[in-house]
């Protein structure tokens, strides 16, 4: 079964500095990857998806994804953090069964965002 | 543009007592899921239905059942529950049974049972 690791369970940076959430999967085949965002008391949200067309993802809120093979990894980042980013975000991974489609999430990272 | 729409948004049972969450899609996808969240844990499946009139375990099945009703509709049901049921529940569907289709997730349930 696929599997998705989300290496740090809180991560804190200060407004306008570097977001970097970290992801590493384990796929026996070439997967499909996404990364969800939740606000708080909210569902969650696609942020982006990896579908093999590009390795480099970009999605919304300004945040973007790297699908690295060789690392098994598929980091998020933005640029510049934001206060409205502070949410936990969580990286999935499909995982192709005959009777359908499942998503295997991580565990999730929590970022807070200093002023 | 309602999505995906889950009810109740809270709800407090006693312990034995049975309920049914309820959900629904505006969107005309086929697939829908009931996962669970709990601190810590990340989202874990409970039942998925692939295409109306299928349903399938998910990874924590134990002490829930499901209906898909309809295309529209995927219920699930608690016959008697359980401390270890508190949780979030969460509803999502998405188009088809491709592996590049994003799930959309409704608001969740907040249950907490006494």
């Amino acid at each position: 079964a696929q599997s998705v690791t989300q290496l740090g369970s809180h991560v804190s940076v200060s407004e306008g500095a570097l977001v970097l959430l970290r992801c590493n999967y384990s796929s026996s085949v070439p997967p499909y990857l996404f990364w969800y965002v939740q606000y708080p008391n909210q569902g969650l949200q696609l942020l982006l998806k990896y579908t093999s067309a590009a390795t480099l993802v970009k999605g919304i809120n300004g945040f973007e994804a790297e699908f690295k093979k060789s690392e098994t990894s598929f980091h998020l980042t933005k640029p510049s953090a934001h206060m409205s980013d502070a949410a936990e975000y969580f990286c999935a991974v499909s995982d192709r069964q005959s009777s359908g489609d499942k998503l295997t999430f991580g565990t999730g990272t929590r970022l807070a965002v200093r002023p | 543009n309602a999505g995906v729409t889950q009810t109740p948004k809270f709800q407090v049972l006693k312990t034995g007592q049975s309920m049914t969450l309820q959900c629904a899609q505006d969107m005309n996808h086929n697939s829908m899921y009931w996962y669970r969240q709990d601190p810590g844990m990340g989202l874990r499946l409970i039942y998925y239905s692939a295409s109306e009139g299928t349903t399938d375990k998910g990874e924590v099945p134990n002490g829930y059942n499901v209906s898909r009703l309809n295309k529209r509709e995927f219920s699930l049901r608690l016959e008697s529950a359980a401390p270890s049921q508190t949780s979030v529940y969460f509803c999502a569907s998405s188009a088809s049974a491709g592996r590049n289709q994003p799930q959309h997730f409704g608001d969740g349930t907040r249950l907490s049972i006494l």
